[in-house]
């Protein structure tokens, strides 16, 4: 099986624009949940999203959104970059998202912001 | 509230010996998963090891296996024979199931950089 892709990998841009990441899952799971990595904060949850639902939400702004199509694929938003947006942005995807189910991950979106 | 905390932020290890990374939990809920996840310069998280609350044994996967003790609320992972290879960061997380009853997102620690030296 194909593992959970990530697209693009590496991003840059600058303040006040916006940007669409993209996340496929492993074929078959219908989870998705995305987390952000900053040096500082470490590895924070943003949304979970499950049969094109918002399951779960963290503690983010409203700037970062995100959906689920029918087929599991998700986006995920971010509007008016700020340079503390500046992270690598980690998509998981599990089976139907229990809590004792093994989330699997994407290798990543390294977005810059300028 | 929910944490995991990993206390090592740095450890080093000769090639070939065993290694322990240390990782405490602490919830209320009875039903939590237990993970282990390493992630290299890549980035990339990588999934190792998986403990769920109810299970008695601790798990092992290949080289990994993860000393579970519940009343300490510890899941500590041991690295055997540790590779070149094994240099990375490495997370312990947990999932639990939120208070409103739907399914929790994962609570990552802090993570622990491993060095193995040749």
């Amino acid at each position: 099986k194909a593992g959970v892709t990530q697209t693009p990998r590496y991003l840059i841009k600058t303040r006040g624009q916006q940007v669409t990441l993209s996340c496929s899952p492993i074929s078959g799971h219908r989870s998705v949940s995305w987390y952000q990595q900053t040096p500082g904060q470490g590895l924070q949850f943003l949304f979970e999203y499950f049969s094109e639902t918002q399951r779960n939400k963290g503690n983010f702004p409203g700037r970062f959104s995100g959906r689920q199509f029918s087929n599991s694929r998700s986006e995920m938003n971010v509007s008016t970059l700020e340079l503390g947006d500046s992270a690598l942005y980690l998509c998981a995807s599990s089976v139907i998202g229990r809590n004792q189910e093994t989330q699997y991950f994407g290798p990543g979106t390294r977005l810059l912001v300028l | 509230a929910q944490k995991i905390t990993q206390t090592q932020p740095g450890m080093f290890v000769q090639e070939k010996e065993a290694v322990t990374l240390d990782c405490t939990y602490d919830t209320s809920d009875p039903s939590y998963g237990l993970f282990w996840y390493k992630q290299p310069s890549s980035g990339e998280m990588i999934f190792l090891i998986y403990q769920g609350s109810y299970d008695q044994q601790n798990a092992t996967e290949g080289r990994y296996s993860l000393n579970f003790q519940k009343a300490r609320k510890s899941a500590n992972l041991v690295i055997s024979a540790s590779q070149l290879g094994d240099s990375a960061m490495y997370f312990c997380a947990m999932r639990v199931m939120n208070y409103g009853g739907s399914q929790g997102n994962l609570i990552f620690g802090k993570g622990t950089k491993l060095s193995v030296k040749p």
